[in-house]
């Protein structure tokens, strides 16, 4: 059964028109991190969230921005997405300090 | 200098060999680590995770830690061609409470040729 269920799968935009990824989780982790991965490169933490307590990494473009409603659902919101914006988005969760568990991501392309 | 340095391949190897893959690390105050898997256009998942020095086996996979070197490796023995993604490490220091900011590696790929 899926754990970390990432929306969509494939999701295309225009260049400067918002998006909003979706993430939700059945596991009851109370951290949930956003990460962004281009191709051959290691996935990259956007932010994440610690119980509702939100954690940005200090070189996260302000383009990027995230909300946790509850415990189950993460959004990534692209407010003006640019070509260099086009990457997989990957969700991952954890309880504390444990094992990450990831969703299988959100392919994302800017045209 | 980056913290996690990974041979990115591309590894190429016949079904049934023996698969090296390793990660190097900077930063002497990681303590756990990890080896997730990653099929094309999927997530990642865990694979191995282990805790200090030493080795850890699981079915056809094992992981090795040499801190003193700061050294990782993960062996497939009896590599299948379902065995085929990129392997990525990752790591991270002890840490009580707050959340858990892995290091990455940039990933391996491995094809299995049957």
């Amino acid at each position: 059964d899926a754990m970390v269920i990432q929306n969509p799968r494939y999701q295309v935009t225009q260049f400067g028109k918002p998006v909003t990824l979706s993430c939700s989780q059945t596991l009851n982790h109370n951290v949930m991190y956003w990460y962004q991965q281009k191709s051959s490169q290691a996935p990259k933490l956007l932010f994440h969230y610690y119980d509702k307590d939100f954690n940005n990494e200090a070189d996260t473009p302000d383009n990027f921005q995230s909300r946790r409603p509850n415990t189950s659902f993460c959004f990534l919101d692209i407010r003006s997405p640019g070509l260099g914006d086009a990457a997989m988005y990957l969700c991952a969760t954890s309880r504390d300090t444990n094992i990450q568990y990831f969703g299988a991501g959100t392919r994302l392309s800017v045209l | 200098q980056k913290e996690v340095e990974q041979d990115p391949g591309p590894l190429s190897v016949p079904e049934g060999a023996i698969v090296s893959l390793n990660c190097t690390y900077s930063n002497s105050a990681f303590q756990y680590f990890m080896w997730y898997r990653q099929y094309s256009r999927k997530g990642p998942e865990l694979l191995m995770y282990t805790y200090s020095s030493g080795n850890k086996e699981d079915g056809r996979f094992t992981a090795q830690v040499d801190k003193s070197s700061k050294y990782i490796s993960l062996f497939i023995r009896d590599s299948q061609p379902s065995d085929s993604a990129t392997y990525l490490c990752a790591m991270r220091g002890s840490r009580s409470g707050g959340a858990n900011n892995l290091f990455f590696g940039t990933g391996t790929r491995l094809t299995v040729i049957p």
